[in-house]
């Protein structure tokens, strides 16, 4: 039961251009929703949070907008840049006193210059 | 401040062998948690910690597999005996449980190679 998708695998953008990454989820219990970029042999690195309770967090070129009815969520990035091509992960955390996150499949974003 | 420190970075081990894998925590923090990262199965959660108890196991594969958390500042995850099917990137993390976002900071990882 995968309760967290991201259900494009890679992304394709060019550099200046927008890129949007789609996140969609099953479980209703989560109260918080991160993103975190992975570059090639590091670990994860927390990027962009939400809160249930909100529908738009935005810090500098990222914004995450969140629809709880559709149980969607996506991360904007505005304006793209090489620097950004890295796998993107969506977590989804649940609604427990211990902070456990929930991981998608992660999409590559590449950004061409 | 340093982040999450793994070690080794790089394990190549023979099928059957035992394999202990590091982490110590970032300095104040209470939760840990180790991952485990496969192309087929991406990033999931094996075991977490907090305040040095295990919480949630569930996703442990096997009776091959423990962890554990000698003190608060570091712990083990132990494949024995390893099988290929175990080669994977191997991540711990580590967090400040409380209140907020509980923001997950990362180590390195551990890429382990079972032949």
């Amino acid at each position: 039961d995968q309760q967290v998708k991201q259900n494009s695998p890679s992304l394709s953008v060019q550099e200046g251009r927008i890129s949007i990454l789609n996140c969609d989820y099953t479980n209703s219990m989560f109260d918080y929703f991160l993103w975190y970029k992975k570059y090639p042999a590091e670990g994860p690195t927390f990027l962009i949070s939400i809160s249930s309770i909100k529908d738009k967090n935005e810090d500098g070129r990222f914004t995450v907008f969140l629809n709880k009815s559709a149980k969607h969520l996506s991360l904007h990035i505005v304006p793209s840049q090489p620097g950004d091509s890295a796998v993107y992960f969506c977590a989804g955390r649940g609604g427990t006193s211990y902070g456990k996150l929930t991981f998608g499949q992660g999409t590559i974003l590449t950004v061409h210059p | 401040d340093a982040g999450v420190i793994q070690s080794p970075r790089h394990e190549v081990t023979e099928m059957g062998q035992e394999v202990t894998l590091r982490c110590k925590l970032i300095s104040g923090h209470n939760s840990l948690f180790w991952y485990r990262q496969t192309m087929m199965r991406g990033l999931e959660l094996l075991i977490y910690f907090n305040n040095n108890v295990p919480i949630d196991d569930s996703g442990m594969p096997e009776d091959r597999f423990s962890a554990k958390m000698p003190n608060a500042s570091f712990s083990t995850l132990k494949i024995q005996p390893s099988e290929p099917r175990d080669s994977a990137v191997y991540f711990c993390a580590s967090s400040f449980r409380g209140g907020g976002g509980d923001t997950q900071y990362f180590g390195p990882g551990t890429r382990l190679t079972v032949l």
